[in-house]
């Protein structure tokens, strides 16, 4: 059964410095990665999306990378803003695609100013 | 753009009492899925269907239905609330590319008393 792990649960930092969020899954056997946003009393928005055959997303200052073989991807945020202060979730799906996510249970992220 | 209607937005139910929380998607997309979020426990999916006319199991079906009559609806039905269904609940979409990339709508709180 796969399974995801997301560390740390929470993470407060200072704005403008540059962080990590980690995501560990336990079957490298994916389909594909996505990374995404929740804000508080909403739904989750989609950020990045890897495929398997991928090693890294880009969109603007976020950048995930993927590494199936040890079963880790890496969300990291450039120059964090107040504005990104939100939980993250990572969540995989298995081999074949269009089948149901698995994720983790996030990271809650506040950016101090 | 609507993308993804969840209806209602926030309900509280007696138990015992039965709730069909509505799903309503614009994008033609064929995957849909219902999960509920709970805190300390992350996103689960309780039921899916991959395409109209097809209902899957997910990780906690139990005390829910479904039913997927055409592309665009997918109702989520508790028969017979109980207190431990009180969550937030999502649905989310798949997109046509097959790519996996999920969709989300912005939640249907539901309180049962």
């Amino acid at each position: 059964k796969q399974e995801v792990t997301q560390i740390p649960a929470a993470l407060s930092v200072p704005e403008g410095e540059n962080l990590v969020l980690n995501c560990s899954f336990t079957d490298s056997a994916i389909y594909n990665l996505q990374w995404f946003r929740q804000d508080p009393g909403k739904g989750l928005t989609s950020l990045l999306l890897i495929q398997s055959s991928q090693r890294e997303q880009t969109s603007g200052r976020l950048n995930a990378s993927l590494d199936k073989s040890s079963g880790r991807s890496t969300l990291y945020i450039a120059a964090s803003q107040p504005g990104d202060s939100a939980t993250y979730l990572c969540a995989v799906t298995r081999v074949p695609g269009n089948t149901p996510l698995v994720f983790g249970k996030g990271t809650r992220l506040s950016v101090i100013a | 753009i609507a993308g993804i209607t969840q209806a209602p937005t926030s309900q509280i139910l007696a138990a015992g009492r039965r709730m069909t929380l509505r799903c309503t998607q614009d994008m033609r997309h064929n995957a849909m899925y219902w999960y509920r979020q709970d805190l300390g426990l992350g996103l689960r999916l309780i039921h899916y269907s991959n395409t109209a006319g097809t209902t899957g199991k997910g990780e906690v079906p139990d005390g829910y239905s479904v039913s997927r009559a055409n592309t665009d609806d997918f109702p989520l039905t508790l028969a017979s609330a109980v207190p431990s269904q009180t969550s937030v609940y999502f649905c989310a979409t798949t997109g046509t590319r097959n790519t996996g990339e999920l969709f989300f709508g912005e939640g249907s709180r539901l309180t049962v008393l």
